[in-house]
């Protein structure tokens, strides 16, 4: 089956720096993907769609400035989270879909745990 | 837009009990529906699916038939072990290219 993969999957930073956190699809081409963030024992609440090669389209409510989304190859999605601050402190999920949307199944990476300090 | 609400949890169990997590939707066309189970310290992974009306998903033990009539895709299991712990989301797949939409999910604890 298709494969998405995080990195990192835990992170600790101080307040006011940035943080990038990257999503690739493994054995497929995604040129879409899902950033979700998932507060604890909360569900996940979309952030954003990351295109390839376009402008990522953001949920209504996400600080575009703040989540900088780049989709740079059919491989690779990263998000960075600019000037965190404790607030921001989240699980962040990335998906795609497979190459066909065959089914609208969404492939979830790992997830990456941010901590901002 | 779609919307998803699903029975709030924790929900308790002893091993070997009987398993049900309702979930129900709604949708403007005729969304897949998905359950996924994200273990502890984990991302999601996918459960079970069914795309149409009346497609039974099954996974493991777990199964849940998709009710266009009654707008639900309850998640089902006999019996089950307390490796099952984990939560449970559902979730619907808008019929254009869209993300997922998830019920807010329901932690499942299971008892020796």
């Amino acid at each position: 089956g298709a494969v998405v993969s995080q990195h990192p999957s835990r992170v600790i930073c101080k307040s006011g720096t940035s943080v990038k956190i990257e999503c690739r699809s493994l054995d497929f081409q995604a040129t879409t993907m899902f950033w979700y963030r998932q507060f604890p024992k909360q569900s996940l609440m979309l952030m954003a769609t990351s295109n390839e090669g376009s402008k990522a389209t953001y949920e209504q409510g996400v600080e575009k400035d703040k989540f900088l989304i780049n989709h740079a190859s059919l491989t690779l999605s990263t998000l960075t989270v600019t000037s965190a601050h404790p607030e921001d402190s989240s699980f962040y999920i990335c998906s795609a879909p497979d190459s066909q949307w065959a089914t609208g199944e969404l492939f979830f990476g790992e997830g990456s745990r941010l901590t901002v300090l | 837009g779609n919307s998803v609400t699903q029975m709030e949890g924790p929900v308790t169990l002893s091993e070997e009990a009987f398993l049900t997590i309702n979930c129900t939707y709604t949708a403007t066309g005729y969304p897949s529906l998905f359950w996924y189970v994200q273990y502890p310290g984990e991302g999601l992974q996918l459960l079970l699916k069914a795309t149409k009306a009346d497609d039974k998903g099954s996974n493991k033990g777990f199964e849940a038939t998709y009710r266009k009539e009654t707008t639900s895709f309850h998640l089902e299991k006999g019996s089950v072990q307390v490796s099952d712990s984990a939560v449970y989301f559902c979730a619907s797949g808008d019929t254009g290219r869209r993300a997922l939409t998830f019920g807010s999910g329901t932690r499942l604890q299971v008892q020796p």
